[in-house]
């Protein structure tokens, strides 16, 4: 069982917008301000999206966006493109007795 | 250009040994967190561990006291000797870098495949 909680699937239509949520608890999500956002294809390694709970790194439309309430953080993309259809991954750090976690993924399908 | 290249998976019987690598490019591995996440097939990621800049390291519960992570920063490489493999150690292990400003992975290597089966 993953330490971060997301929905196994989300999806959306072309064009739209969809939401992907993760649930943490006080001493990771909730605790700091550094949730991070991974992409990942079939069979490929994941990609960073968004960092910080909501910087993107150089390269990363700003159709993706992400932020945080309490110990929710959530991922935001917008105008769905038929390549958004991945798994997407949310981390966060866990203090000093967990460092980093991971959700479980959730798999986006762009209808 | 930034990459990461893992090497050293295989095929494995329990309570047996595996040394993984991960030879970087394109920046100084010395000036960065280095860590190791793995995924079972089919499944979520999960971190392993991590070697900081002034070389300490961090284990998760299911590895700690089996694997050791290193790195040769001559060789620009990072390593990970796992020991007493178990059958839930089975997974793609990738390196990734940490991100210098930020908390997050910013680069990952494709992965090197560990099975272990009797």
């Amino acid at each position: 069982q993953s330490a971060l909680t997301q929905p196994p699937s989300a999806s959306g239509s072309l064009g739209q917008s969809v939401t992907i949520s993760c649930t943490g608890t006080s001493s990771d999500v909730g605790g700091y301000t550094y949730v991070s956002w991974y992409q990942q294809h079939p069979g490929k390694a994941p990609k960073l999206m968004i960092y910080d709970v909501s910087k993107r790194p150089s390269g990363v439309p700003d159709r993706f966006s992400g932020s945080k309430s309490g110990n929710t953080a959530s991922l935001t993309v917008s105008g769905l493109q038929a390549d958004d259809e991945a798994d997407y991954y949310c981390s966060s750090y866990g203090g000093s007795n967990n460092l980093r976690v991971f959700g479980g993924g959730t798999k986006l399908t762009v209808l | 250009e930034v990459q990461l290249v893992e090497s050293g998976g295989g095929f494995i019987q329990p309570g047996e040994s595996l040394r993984l690598s991960c030879a970087a490019s394109g920046f100084s591995l010395s000036n960065y967190d280095m860590h190791w996440v793995r995924q079972a097939i089919g499944k979520g990621l999960e971190w392993v561990s991590v070697i900081g800049v002034v070389g300490d390291t961090y284990y998760s519960g299911p590895v700690k006291g089996r694997f050791t992570i290193s790195r040769q920063n001559a060789r620009n490489s990072l390593y990970l000797q796992m020991n007493s493999l178990r059958l839930e150690d089975t997974a793609v292990y990738y390196c990734a870098r940490g991100m210098v400003r930020g908390v997050a992975f910013d680069f990952w290597g494709q992965g090197t495949l560990v099975t272990v089966s009797s």
